[in-house]
């Protein structure tokens, strides 16, 4: 299985100021035959499901903001917010879709200092 | 508007079974891969089980296989787990959510659609 590591596990960030939430999985999930990442990234609000954010580590999904961008490649990967705002507040998850069974980081918890 | 409501969930004792049904509507449901995604209270994330578009090559996590089905009929626009044996372990919410990408006997494995979930307790 391909085991999904996130850090840190919680932060506290400034309204406005940049988060960073760090992804490193087992293995690879670098797809060589088109070089895409098989790696997305989840947000999940308290009582409510998981929302989709990013995907094939660097594109948005549908009508989510742009201060939310995804980056790495191979084993290690970012989220990053640019400027958090209170609606951020949630824990973040990723998970990866390069093989089965497909897995997640365990998540970090976002808050406002 | 896709919609994803599940239903079934429910305490039970260890050993017992249920079954859970996930209606979906606003989306061509035939045409999209489904999984059952599960979160313990408290607690990450875990994908539990997965169907294609076409009900066929269904795959599941090690720690159901054996005691979870996964089934879907598309007439309908239902996805189903059912769910036998079950363990103190099992005791989570459990979500169903749609693939992002369309294709009979594919898998993307994104998940952009997910329900509400549904409560299963397993407690004697």
């Amino acid at each position: 299985d391909i085991v999904m590591t996130q850090s840190p596990e919680s932060l506290a960030v400034s309204l406005g100021e940049r988060v960073t939430i760090n992804c490193k999985s087992s293995q690879s999930v670098l797809y060589s035959s088109n070089n895409k990442n098989y790696l997305a990234w989840y947000q999940q609000k308290p009582g409510q499901p998981p929302k989709l954010l990013i995907y094939w580590a660097s594109t948005r999904d549908s009508g989510v903001p742009d201060r939310f961008s995804g980056s790495g490649s191979g084993t290690d990967f970012t989220l990053t917010i640019s400027s958090l705002q209170t609606e951020d507040v949630a824990v973040y998850f990723c998970q990866q879709y390069y093989g089965t069974p497909w897995t997640f980081g365990q998540g970090t918890k976002v808050e406002i200092k | 508007e896709v919609q994803l409501v599940e239903s079934g969930g429910a305490l039970v004792q260890p050993g017992g079974s249920l079954r859970l049904s996930c209606a979906a509507s606003g989306f061509t449901f035939d045409s999209y891969a489904m999984t059952w995604v599960r979160q313990a209270p408290g607690k990450g994330l875990e994908w539990v089980s997965a169907i294609s578009a076409s009900g066929g090559t269904p795959y599941y996590a090690d720690s159901v296989k054996g005691r979870f089905t996964i089934s879907r009929d598309n007439s309908k626009n239902t996805l189903y787990l059912q769910m036998n044996s079950l363990r103190a372990e099992d005791t989570a919410l459990y979500y169903c959510a749609k693939d992002l990408y369309y294709g009979s006997g594919s898998y993307l494995a994104v998940w952009d659609y997910w329900g509400q979930g549904t409560l299963v307790t397993v407690s004697s």
